[in-house]
Formats: structure tokens, sequence, C-alpha cells
């Protein structure tokens, strides 16, 4: 068990609709990070929050979107959904911003997305 | 893309050591070379970085030339839990963006 947690672990739904996916992080971890692994694309970075704020992007539709609250657990949006949406999706959090040495990732157990 | 380039696949005997091969030509003086491992469909595991020293944690060991272009993470002595894939990922110190390749699928058998 890493200590992050992910809500749901499983999400199925249709093309053209809305979901949020929860994360929240190990206790202490200020750093928020998404993933998404579907089986053509392999594990993608999508986007880092820390403490509230947008760290770095990486592949991330426009239809995503991402935010960190207060208290530091994170949701993603995704939105008009399409078939290729269809993955898993990794919530990771680390102690520290980018950079630096041992501010190793623990990723939590992913909510696996199915549209229909 | 990925900087780096592992075998798609390899099977280890069960207390056997397995010796993972990663290769990263590319590499640059300030990114490290960071190994995860993913079981079935759960979320990755951090297992062990380095920069240019041998490193060894409770999990495994890394081996990384001298010239830093290659690296071999090795579990020494595999069990059935160990059967995941494997990444290899270089990752400059500026940076917590990790990027995955392909991994190497490591099959532990009895």
């Amino acid at each position: 068990d890493s200590g992050v947690t992910q809500t749901p672990k499983h999400l199925i739904t249709a093309t053209g609709q809305r979901v949020t996916l929860r994360c929240s992080p190990r206790s202490g971890d200020l750093s928020v990070y998404w993933y998404q692994q579907s089986l053509d694309q392999g594990l993608q970075f999508l986007i880092q929050y820390y403490n509230g704020e947008e760290r770095a992007k990486g592949n991330i539709l426009e239809r995503f979107s991402a935010q960190q609250f207060p208290d530091l657990h994170s949701e993603l949006n995704l939105s008009s959904l399409e078939l290729g949406d269809s993955a898993l999706y990794f919530c990771a959090s680390s102690v520290r911003p980018a950079g630096g040495v041992g501010n190793e990732q623990f990723f939590g157990p992913g909510t696996r997305l199915t549209v229909l | 893309d990925a900087k780096t380039t592992q075998p798609p696949s390899m099977d280890c005997a069960e207390g056997r050591a397995a010796n993972l091969p990663c290769n990263h030509s590319t590499i640059s003086g300030n990114e490290y070379v960071y190994w995860y491992r993913q079981i079935h469909s759960q979320g990755p595991q951090y297992i062990i970085h380095g920069l240019k020293n041998n490193e060894t944690n409770e999990m495994a060991s890394l081996i990384i030339t001298e010239d830093r272009k290659s690296s071999t993470l090795i579990l020494p002595h595999a069990t059935l839990r160990d059967t995941a894939v494997y990444y290899c990922i270089v990752r400059p110190l500026y940076t917590d963006k990790l990027i995955f390749g392909t991994g190497t699928r490591l099959q532990v058998f009895p």
C-alpha cells in the first residue's frame, strides 16, 4: 500500500459524458501527478500540481483538466469523453516539487475508465 | 520519447538473480537513472535510482557503467511476486516528469 488513494476504482460511462477522478496523496506529500495508461500509448504523464499550483504539463488533452485543493487532494476532470479515453488513470504523489534526488513518486492503485 | 532501450521480455528461475539491462546511451550529466516496476495493472512501484555510483537497497541493486550509457537492475533472489514489467527511466534533475518506455516484462518461474 503506497498511501495514495484513488476513487473510484472502476468507472463505466458513455461517449460525450464527463467524469471526475479523485486522488488523495500520501500524508505530507505536496506534489500530485496524473498519468494515463492505455494499451496503445503506454504510461503517459499528464500533469503535475504542487501545493495547489500547476507545476508541469505533459500530453494532456484540452478536454481534460485537473486541480489540487487546499487539503491537497486532486481531481482530474475528463469531458466530452471518447472511446479512446478508455484507460487506467494513475495518480502519484511526492514530497517536493520538481527536481532533486530522493523525490520518488508513489503511485495509487488507479481508476479504470471504460467509455462505451 | 523514451530515452532508454530495454529487452521486451526476460525469464528467470525462482531463487536465482534476475539481471535486467537498460541502455541509455544519450544520458547527460544531470540525469538520473530510475527503475520502477508494475505488477499486473497495479500502480507503478519505485525500486531504486542512481547517478553514477552503484546503489543497493532492500529491493535491488543498480549497477551503472562507468560511461553511464547503460545500467543493470539486479534482483538478487527473484520470487514469483517479482513477476512484473520493469521500467528503466532517465530523469533530469530539474523535473519530476517520468517518461515511461515499454519496459521489460520479467517472468519468474518456479
